[in-house]
């Protein structure tokens, strides 16, 4: 069974700039996870989807950062303009819901000089 | 906000050796679980202990749960090098959303041959 999948797995942009993440879950999973993680932190979760709704975005800076989750399957997580402190490790995870495991993805790497 | 403190931040030990991990955390959950991150990776989840429960094994890995501390603690015996990673746990609180996971800043474990 194929695993979360995200791409690209490394981006290095300039300031100002937009950048955009792509994961693709689990096949069955209807949730779907965003995490950034700093170094040397756990992951902060940015925003939770059920099926293609988002049901918690409350950490999510709506002003530069947004998600989508078309037709429930695939999801894209896009910063516009990035901004320095946006460098970070962005994880993408799955699961069938409820309070149980979550699958992650490798994560994309982010850059921003 | 991370919920879960690990400690110690960080542990090295040699091969063969017990590894013991602590977790505390602030509010009443309805599980935690423990994941492991290696370098460069993502998260892979070990166990899962959920608020009834006291202890639980899985292959060379124990974990206690205290919930009248609000602690837990997580034991790798006869470590080996490739448990070097870092180990982070996760709770999953009953007020907030039970899909919603928080981590801790995790720990860092190197284990030398």
């Amino acid at each position: 069974e194929a695993g979360v999948v995200q791409s690209p797995r490394y981006k290095i942009i300039e300031k100002k700039q937009p950048v955009a993440f792509w994961c693709n879950p689990i096949s069955g999973h209807n949730t779907l996870y965003w995490y950034l993680q700093n170094l040397g932190q756990g992951p902060e979760l940015l925003i939770r989807y059920e099926n293609e709704e988002a049901v918690d975005d409350s950490q999510l800076p709506k002003d530069r950062f947004s998600a989508e989750r078309l037709k429930g399957v695939d999801s894209t997580l896009k910063i516009q303009p990035a901004e320095l402190g946006d460098s970070a490790v962005y994880l993408c995870a799955s699961s069938l819901g409820g309070p149980g495991e979550q699958f992650f993805g490798p994560g994309t790497r982010l850059t921003v000089l | 906000s991370q919920q879960g403190e690990e400690d110690p931040q960080a542990l090295s030990i040699q091969e063969g050796e017990n590894a013991t991990m602590n977790c505390s955390y602030k509010t009443s959950i309805n599980n935690l679980q423990w994941y492991r991150q290696n370098s460069g990776r993502g998260l892979v989840h070990l166990i899962l202990i959920r608020s009834n429960e006291r202890e639980k094994h899985s292959g060379r890995l124990r974990v206690t749960l205290d919930t009248s501390k609000k602690s837990s603690s997580l034991l790798i015996t006869a470590s080996r090098a490739a448990d070097t990673a870092s180990y982070f746990c996760a709770t999953s609180t009953r007020s907030g959303s039970a899909r919603q996971l928080t981590f801790g800043s995790g720990t860092q474990l190197t284990v030398l041959p």
